[in-house]
């Protein structure tokens, strides 16, 4: 398997402008999860999906953060308009229902001027 | 969430144990102890995890206290791919419980 895969793997925009990562989970797991890390907060869970359904948001910063799940096989995170705080690198994970370990994809690095 | 302390950092040499501390006193009968690292510019990957007894995997041993209030995480023989951030996280092992909640972690680094 591929592993979790991430797009894009960089970020450069300016602020106000609209921002989509995407986020394919390894296939056959029921549960995916978005992260952001930064320097100061370090690494925070934002939102995360069981069977495509978002189970508990709470770590999403603010209304401008918004998360999809359509099918089985693909999620985004929208950020819009978009904050030069915005500027983390952000990480999605997925699990296997049962299992103790999140495989975790090589993160998109986002840079809001 | 039941929270660990673990240093900010430690050093060792190549092809020399290190031994990875953590403290979780608040930890509950349910609580997993997992541990995972990130490499330099990656994600987090999973190193190993336990909740009563030692464990061993090809990455690493965890040797957890009889009374559960600490943990070590050992590898055996460090590599210089083995520098990286280590994070020890207690995770509740009930059905509801499935966030993974990472503080600062040790940073690690291995000298040639």
């Amino acid at each position: 398997d591929a592993g979790v895969i991430q797009s894009p793997r960089h970020e450069v925009t300016e602020m106000g402008q609209e921002v989509t990562l995407r986020c394919k989970p390894i296939s056959g797991h029921d549960y995916l999860f978005w992260y952001r890390q930064t320097m100061m907060r370090g690494l925070e869970l934002l939102i995360y999906f069981n069977n495509n359904v978002p189970i508990d948001d709470s770590g999403m910063p603010e209304d401008r953060f918004s998360a999809k799940m359509p099918n089985a096989s693909f999620s985004t995170l929208k950020i819009q308009p978009s904050e030069p705080r915005d500027s983390a690198v952000y990480f999605c994970a997925s699990r296997i229902a049962g299992g103790r370990t999140q495989y975790f994809g090589p993160g998109t690095r986002l840079l809001v001027l | 969430d039941a929270k660990t302390t673990q240093p900010n950092s430690m050093e060792s040499n190549e092809e020399e144990p290190v031994h990875l501390p953590c403290n979780h006193s608040t930890i509950s009968g349910t609580d997993y102890i997992h541990w995972y690292r990130q490499l330099p510019s990656q994600g987090p990957e999973y190193v190993i995890h336990g909740l009563t007894s030692n464990v061993n995997n090809r990455m690493a041993s965890l040797a957890i206290a009889e009374d559960r209030k600490s943990s070590t995480l050992i590898l055996h023989r460090a590599t210089l791919r083995d520098a990286a951030v280590y994070y020890c996280i207690l995770r509740d092992g009930g059905q509801g419980a499935q966030k993974l909640v990472f503080g600062q972690g040790t940073r690690l680094t291995i000298n040639p």
